[in-house]
């Protein structure tokens, strides 16, 4: 199994321009979920998803959006990029909910630069 | 008051050494509890999850105390492999998201 996988790896976007980050498991997991991680800061949750068709906001959705039409794939949508979105993204997959001690494994990351 | 909350640190310990680490959490409804080891520019890995009974595995002792609302994780003949990032971990109220904390790093020098 190749896990969870993540691309790109790196990009840089100008100020204003529209990208999706990739992100696919092949665990057939139910849950997937996507974080950003900014310097010295933990983990914060932008959205999750429950299921296929089935999506939530986080804790800071804005300015992100997400779809999630089959159960292998959670691409995240970044419209009209700002600076503040400069971060490192982290993708995550688990086969139940997170309040029943089911392990979250994460993709590589992607790491975006928006100038 | 911050969700999960943990000393950043760094420690830095020699190898050998025993290091604790500590953590506090707000919500009193969280059921799940985990650390997780994040090394640089990598992606979190599930170091332990935390029962209430406590758990060992190897080396790695976690500890939670409900009633304080706290979590520890012990390491004990630090290696140098160990240098990391440690993440406290807890569910959120509704169970369906992790809350993370900021991370304590260790560096363990020879």
């Amino acid at each position: 199994n190749a896990g969870v996988t993540q691309t790109p790896k790196f990009r840089i976007l100008k100020i204003g321009q529209s990208m999706t980050l990739q992100c696919a498991q092949d665990m057939n997991h139910n849950y997937m979920y996507w974080y950003r991680q900014d310097p010295g800061m933990g983990l914060k949750l932008i959205y999750y998803s429950v299921g296929a068709g089935i999506t939530d906001k986080g804790e800071v959705p804005n300015g992100y959006n997400v779809s999630r039409s089959t159960t292998e794939d959670f691409p995240l949508r970044l419209e009209l990029a700002a600076p503040s979105q400069t971060s490192v993204y982290f993708c995550a997959s688990s086969y139940g909910p997170s309040g029943t001690f089911y392990e979250q494994y994460f993709g590589p990351g992607t790491r975006l630069t928006v100038t | 008051r911050k969700e999960v909350e943990q000393d950043p640190g760094p420690f830095n310990v020699p190898e050998g050494a025993t290091v604790a680490f500590n953590c506090t959490y707000s919500n009193s409804a969280s059921q799940s509890f985990f650390w997780y080891r994040q090394d640089c520019r990598k992606e979190p890995k599930l170091l332990m999850s935390v029962y209430s009974s406590g758990n060992e595995d190897g080396r790695f002792t976690a500890q939670l105390n409900r009633a304080s609302q706290y979590i520890s994780l012990l390491i004990r003949d630090s290696k140098l492999s160990d240098s990391a990032t440690y993440l406290c971990v807890a569910d959120n109220q509704a169970g369906t998201a992790l809350i993370f904390g900021k991370g304590t790093t260790l560096s363990v020098s020879s």
